[in-house]
């Protein structure tokens, strides 16, 4: 079975500060995707980031930035000097391949950025 | 225009009323799938379908059913809603990598209230 931990369910931070989400995956498959997406509080969901399971290679998007090892199952997301509008609930989400190919969510971790 | 679009936003009804949430997407993706999010359970998969003529019961399928009238078109409908019914409902489309499923990107989401 497939399975998504968010340890963290809310996270408070002043603005410019540095923060991890941390996001712990397991499967038995060795084939398979990580994604992270954002929920601001306007309710829909944004697709921020895929990741391979064969590419452990870290990412960098502008502020955000992405640590993938296999060797501790987990998919962290660090956002570098937060914003106000960077408020939102982060969901991290494993897919394996075949059947129904579906989705598996964690929780979500609630960011909040203070002015 | 948004991609992939949800018809209603809101709704509120009553228990025993049937309801059909309908979903568009310009995208030309075959895939598509319905979600519920409850607070703190995440997204969970309610039906999906990886074409027209190939529709498949997801975890949480019971008290609902689907209609894949066309490729870009996926409706789901609750027969007889019930107050446990009420939740945030998403609907996602995906294109194919070879075989399987390529990203999820979601649409604006239902917020469905059953009295």
């Amino acid at each position: 079975a497939q399975k998504v931990t968010q340890a963290q369910t809310e996270i408070s931070v002043v603005e410019k500060e540095d923060v991890t989400l941390d996001c712990v995956y397991e499967t038995r498959d060795t084939t398979y995707y990580l994604f992270w997406y954002k929920q601001p509080p306007s309710g829909e969901l944004v697709f921020l980031i895929r990741r391979n399971s064969f590419d452990e290679q870290n990412e960098i998007s502008g502020r955000y930035s992405w640590n993938f090892q296999k060797s501790t199952s987990s998919f962290n997301f660090t956002i570098t000097a937060s914003q106000v509008v960077d408020s939102a609930v982060y969901f991290c989400a494993l897919r394996t391949q075949g059947g129904s190919e579906k989705l598996v969510f964690g929780k979500g971790t609630k960011l909040t950025v203070n002015p | 225009d948004a991609d992939v679009t949800q018809t209603p936003r809101n709704r509120i009804t009553k228990t025993g009323k049937r309801i059909m949430l309908e979903c568009s997407q310009t995208k030309g993706h075959d895939r598509m799938y319905w979600y519920r999010q409850d607070p703190g359970l995440g997204l969970r998969l309610i039906y999906y379908s990886f074409d027209v003529k190939d529709i498949n019961k997801g975890e949480i399928s019971d008290g609902y059913s689907v209609s894949r009238q066309a490729q870009a078109k996926f409706s789901l409908s609750l027969e007889s809603a019930i107050p446990n019914q009420t939740a945030l409902y998403f609907c996602a489309t995906s294109d194919k990598t070879g075989a399987h499923t390529d990203t999820q990107y979601f649409g604006p989401g239902t917020r469905l209230t059953v009295l």
